[in-house]
């Protein structure tokens, strides 16, 4: 099996930077993603991370740590818009499984 | 491209009932994958597939069954529903190099 870690709500204001942090523990691991889901809203792909280190993506950025069994997302500048849940996933095995974590809930507030 | 479509949207079953969940993508990707999100938690994986003809059960696949006779579908079947059924069912695809999930809209399914 596998297991996500990831706290259930963070609250930052605008124009700040938050870490949302995920531990993981499994078997077969091949790489850590992460996914921004509205209220009402499908999970739509952030980032995906196969190799320990910083990956960029404009205001978003994730790391991995494989050796910690941990990695965690940042977002900049934090707009209203960024008021989401965002959810860490695990692929596991050569067969493309994605295993998702309970989920972080990001309030941003003025 | 429309992506992944799922239908219905929205659906409510009697206990006992049965019905299929409609999934499609249009972007010829292999994988498939079922996902089923109760309120406030993560998705957990019920199916998914890796071809044509090749299914395999996740992390909850009881009470569900699936099938994959093309590419492009993959319905999910729910047979004799049960209030534990009631979830919002979302249907994904990912892409050749398996890093990134395209997920339909999601069908939100009460059992009453």
């Amino acid at each position: 099996g596998q297991s996500l870690e990831q706290p259930s709500e963070v609250t930052a204001v605008e124009g700040a930077i938050v870490q949302i942090n995920c531990t993981y523990q499994t078997s077969g691991f091949y790489g850590l993603s992460w996914y921004q889901q509205h209220d009402g809203g499908a999970p739509t792909f952030l980032s995906y991370n196969g190799l320990d280190g910083l990956e960029e993506t404009g205001r978003f950025s994730s790391f991995l740590s494989r050796s910690d069994s941990y990695g965690y997302l940042l977002l900049q500048e934090l707009q209203m818009k960024d008021s989401a849940s965002y959810f860490c996933a695990v692929k596991r095995g050569n067969f493309n499984k994605f295993y998702f974590g309970s989920g972080t809930k990001l309030n941003v507030k003025p | 491209n429309a992506g992944v479509t799922q239908t219905p949207k929205f659906r409510i079953l009697k206990i006992g009932q049965s019905m299929t969940l409609q999934c499609a993508q249009d972007m010829n990707h292999n994988y498939m994958y079922w996902y089923r999100q109760d309120p406030g938690m993560g998705l957990k994986l019920i199916y998914y597939s890796v071809g044509a003809g090749i299914t395999d059960k996740g992390e909850v696949p009881n009470g569900y069954n699936v099938s994959r006779s093309t590419t492009e579908d993959f319905p999910l079947r729910l047979e004799l529903a049960a209030p534990s059924q009631t979830s919002v069912y979302f249907c994904a695809s990912s892409t050749p190099d398996g890093e990134k999930l395209f997920f339909g809209s999601g069908t939100q399914l009460s059992v009453l």
